[in-house]
């Protein structure tokens, strides 16, 4: 099972970028990398996926280097609203992983 | 589509009692989930399955059952409860075409007192 590495915590404030790392040292060949957002009392939804390079949707950016050890996600310009705990997950259920979440990173924004 | 849906959304059991809770998905999906996530903690997986009649472990299974005797209903039982299975579940479910999406339920709200 690959396991994720994450900041426990990460502050910002309105307007800036945020860049979050998840180190998944044992990654697969097979495996994506999914990053999903979490708010209080509620499930965590889908952010972004990828395998390498570069992902880019409307809501975020997903950086992967060439050795996919590693894997930054990238919040333009976050707003209060984006305070949330933010996961990475490496896997597929094909390849038999049993997706397990790490321990999140709580982003908290302020003005 | 519903999604995911999950009953109940609360519920407060005595030490010792069972419960059943359920979680049903109308996407087809062959996966499917729970986790347990502990106040201010991550999501620990406790059994998941792969299709109708298969069914594995996951990190926390100790306490708790499980049955998947169609593609839609995956219930998870409690038996004989204890207060460390206070907790917050979420059932989720995978569809292994569409791999870009783990689609998660609303949760139940589960104290053992």
């Amino acid at each position: 099972l690959a396991k994720t590495t994450q900041p426990v915590s990460m502050d910002s404030y309105e307007g800036q970028e945020v860049n979050i790392t998840c180190s998944h040292n044992n990654i697969a060949t097979n495996d994506y990398i999914t990053w999903y957002q979490q708010f209080p009392s509620q499930g965590p939804r889908f952010i972004i996926q990828g395998y390498k390079t570069k992902v880019t949707n409307e809501v975020a950016s997903l950086f992967i280097p060439a050795d996919r050890k590693s894997s930054t996600l990238s919040l333009p310009r976050v707003s209060l609203s984006d305070t949330a705990v933010y996961y990475c997950l490496v896997g597929e259920p094909g390849g038999g992983n049993k997706l397990t979440f790490g321990t999140g990173t709580q982003l908290k924004v302020e003005l | 589509n519903a999604g995911v849906t999950q009953t109940p959304k609360f519920h407060i059991l005595k030490i010792g009692q069972s419960m059943t809770l359920q979680c049903t998905q109308d996407m087809n999906h062959n996966y499917m989930y729970w986790y347990r996530q502990d106040p201010g903690m991550g999501l620990k997986l406790i059994y998941y399955s792969v299709g109708a009649g298969i069914t594995d472990k996951g990190e926390v299974p100790n306490g708790y059952n499980v049955s998947r005797s169609t593609t839609e209903d995956f219930p998870l039982r409690l038996e004989l409860a204890a207060p460390s299975q206070t907790s917050v579940y979420f059932c989720a479910s995978w569809d292994r075409g569409r791999r870009e999406k783990l689609f998660f339920g609303s949760g139940t709200q589960l104290s053992v007192l």
